[in-house]
């Protein structure tokens, strides 16, 4: 099992439509979550950090399931400009000094 | 506020040609620091990390070194590049395990 999974996508969605991403992540020791938004030949941006208790930002609304071993990504009322590739990062112990290891991303697709 | 800052952008190097790629961070102090590359198709691997100067862990065996000669400066290098080093190379810098990305830099080697 790969350490951080995400679903490639693309997922293609009208703008207003609500969208769910998942990461799956290996190790049940593993404390830390962030989700980052990269656009087209740029790079990541830090999105949220996901907390036990969930976070939420305005549309976009981050989870942890530490049972399932799975962090969601959930954004309501979509925008043009939320197409993007979104990923995941996990911190994987034992690995040093705050290291993360980032999932290959989901790419969004937000159309009229 | 803390910015971080990668040059060139762009890069095209012959294959057998050294490399040197500079970051550096601005409006922090004692920042981890670490070296990604994200080849086509392929996640963002970590290459090297550092907590402090001269301190530098390595992730994956290859051709390419990595330097901290001050606080602030994270240096990538190579002697002899190979095809496989193309790819967006991103510096990042952290405290705690929160990363901040700088503007990568996209290397070509033919």
């Amino acid at each position: 099992r790969k350490e951080v999974e995400q679903d490639p996508g693309p997922f293609n969605v009208p703008e207003g439509a609500t969208v769910a991403f998942n990461c799956t992540y290996s190790n049940s020791a593993s404390q830390s979550f962030f989700w980052y938004r990269q656009d087209c030949r740029k790079e990541p941006k830090l999105l949220m950090s996901v907390y036990s208790s969930g976070n939420e930002d305005g549309r976009f609304t981050a989870q942890l399931n530490r049972a399932s071993q799975y962090i969601s990504l959930l954004i309501r009322d979509s925008k043009l400009s939320d197409s993007a590739t979104y990923l995941c990062a996990v911190n994987i112990p034992p690995s040093g000094y705050s290291t993360l290891t980032f999932g290959k991303g989901t790419m969004l697709l937000v159309s009229p | 506020s803390q910015t971080i800052h990668q040059w060139p952008a762009t890069l095209v190097q012959p294959v057998g040609s050294p490399l040197s790629l500079e970051c550096t961070v601005e409006g922090t102090s004692n920042p981890n620091l670490y070296w990604y590359r994200q080849a086509a198709g392929r996640g963002l691997q970590l290459l090297f990390y550092s907590v402090g100067i001269g301190q530098i862990s390595s992730e994956v065996p290859q051709n390419l070194s990595a330097s901290r000669p001050q606080d602030r400066q994270f240096i990538l290098s190579s002697k002899k590049l190979l095809l496989s080093d193309s790819g967006f190379y991103l510096c990042a810098w952290g405290r705690g395990e929160t990363q901040y990305f700088g503007p990568g830099t996209r290397l070509l080697v033919l």
